[in-house]
């Protein structure tokens, strides 16, 4: 099975800020990686597919990149309305797996 | 506009079954790839089973084969779950969602499982 690490576990950041959150694949799995937002109580929404390609309807200032091995989700400007937790997941092989969660609060 | 509505969660004795349904409108049903995804209480999210549009092909997390089964009705726009021999680890929300581009693109908003004596 191929694990999927997600770091930081937690963060803070201030409006207005930028945020990286990276995961990293237990091997290749060249550009098979996605990026969900999911608030509390509520069901995860897609952000980003294919490790760089936005999700119709979602603000510019998320973005991906990488590939094989080691990715990035960033917001550039961090908003009100982004304070929630991020989750990787790689669909190369099944079984699909998720990283653990990347939870943004406010600082 | 896409909706995906399931049901049939509940309290479950360990051991007991439980049947999860997913309603499914504002797209072509039978043309997607389907998927369960679920959630324990506080924890990461955890892909469950996939199944083909046509539902010749099943696929499933190690730790539920042999105890659930993923099945489709085209005919009624509705995607299922089985789940036997249930155990405490299976508490969690069960969410079904749309695999598209090699990505979840849309969720329902989740039936809860409580699998407790």
């Amino acid at each position: 099975d191929i694990q999927m690490t997600q770091s930081p576990s937690s963060l803070s950041a201030s409006i207005g800020g930028r945020v990286t959150i990276t995961c990293r694949a237990s091997q290749s799995i060249n550009s098979y990686l996605n990026w969900y937002q999911q608030k509390p109580r509520k069901a995860p929404k897609l952000l980003i597919y294919a490790a760089s390609i936005l999700q119709s309807g979602v603000p510019s200032r998320f973005s991906g990149s990488g590939s094989g091995t080691d990715f990035t989700l960033t917001i550039s400007s961090l908003q009100p309305e982004d304070f929630a937790t991020y989750s990787c997941q790689q669909s190369y092989s099944t079984p699909l797996t998720f990283g653990g969660g990347t939870k943004v609060e406010i600082k | 506009e896409v909706q995906l509505v399931e049901s049939g969660g509940g309290l479950v004795q360990p051991g007991g079954s439980l049947r999860l349904s997913c309603a499914a409108s504002g797209f072509t049903f039978s043309t997607y790839w389907m998927t369960w995804v679920r959630q324990a209480p506080g924890k990461g999210l955890e892909w469950v089973a996939n199944i083909k549009p046509d539902g010749s092909e099943k696929f499933y997390v190690d730790s539920v084969k042999g105890r659930f089964t993923i099945s489709r009705d085209n005919a009624k726009n509705s995607l299922y779950l089985q789940m036997n021999s249930l155990r405490a680890e299976d508490t969690a929300v069960y969410y079904c969602a749309i695999l598209l581009n090699y990505a979840l693109d849309y969720w329902g908003q989740g039936t809860l499982v409580t699998v407790s004596s």
